[in-house]
């Protein structure tokens, strides 16, 4: 399986400010993949980054608030822009891997807003 | 649109026994697949099991296997011999193959204690 990490691994932010989170794959992949994982809650998918092209946002995120850059096959990052304490939450990326319907996650960034 | 429910917010067992965490799921789709991940405290995702729903036959990995009824759209997973570091949040997902995307839809959790 493809080996992903994330910094930061946590942060603690302001309100209004902004953090970019890293994601590094040692494989090239297609398609990566941003989720975010609110307090005791499951995943919920944010957008899907494919090099070259921009990325595609789910319902009710938007490019605004979470940018997202994909400059080369092994890396990405999402931008929480203009943040407010509703986006504490773990941010993780994920990648498919082998036949491409296994998805792989990287350990997570956990961001509070204050 | 797709839909996964797990019902059980929380289950518990005593190590060495079975577990079963049920997973149901809406689709109108007949090409899927369907996952378990593992979500310990350390919060790292990790891919525990994988059914294909083209696939009869029930996936299994070492001490977890599952229970795969498509009539029914259930996916349970059964922990054998259960281990301390089972202890975890379980979540299924479900991935279509009809579509040009590997978006994963999950369920909301299991939380899975295991007792010594």
């Amino acid at each position: 399986s493809a080996v992903i990490s994330q910094k930061p691994s946590r942060d603690i932010c302001q309100r209004g400010t902004s953090l970019t989170i890293q994601c590094q794959v040692d494989s090239q992949v297609t398609m990566m993949f941003w989720y975010r994982q609110q307090p005791g809650q499951s995943l919920t998918l944010i957008a899907t980054a494919n090099q070259g092209s921009e990325a595609t946002y789910e319902s009710g995120f938007v490019i605004d608030k979470f940018p997202i850059s994909r400059p080369n096959l092994t890396f990405s990052t999402l931008t929480v822009s203009n943040m407010s304490p509703e986006d504490s939450s773990i941010y993780l990326c994920s990648v498919t891997w082998g036949k491409g319907y296994e998805q792989y996650f990287g350990p997570g960034t956990r961001l509070t807003v204050t | 649109a797709q839909t996964v429910t797990q019902s059980q917010p929380e289950m518990s067992v005593q190590e060495a026994e079975t577990v079963t965490l049920s997973c149901t799921y809406d689709t109108s789709e007949s090409d899927y697949y369907l996952f378990w991940y593992k979500q310990p405290p350390s919060r790292q995702m990790i891919l525990v099991i994988r059914q294909e729903a083209y696939k009869q036959q029930n996936a299994t990995e070492n001490r977890f296997s599952v229970n795969f009824q498509k009539a029914a759209k259930s996916f349970s997973l059964k922990i054998s011999d259960s281990q301390l570091g089972d202890a975890a949040m379980y979540f299924c997902a479900y991935r279509s193959d009809l579509y040009n995307t590997d978006k994963l839809i999950f369920g909301t959790g299991t939380r899975l204690q295991v007792f010594p």
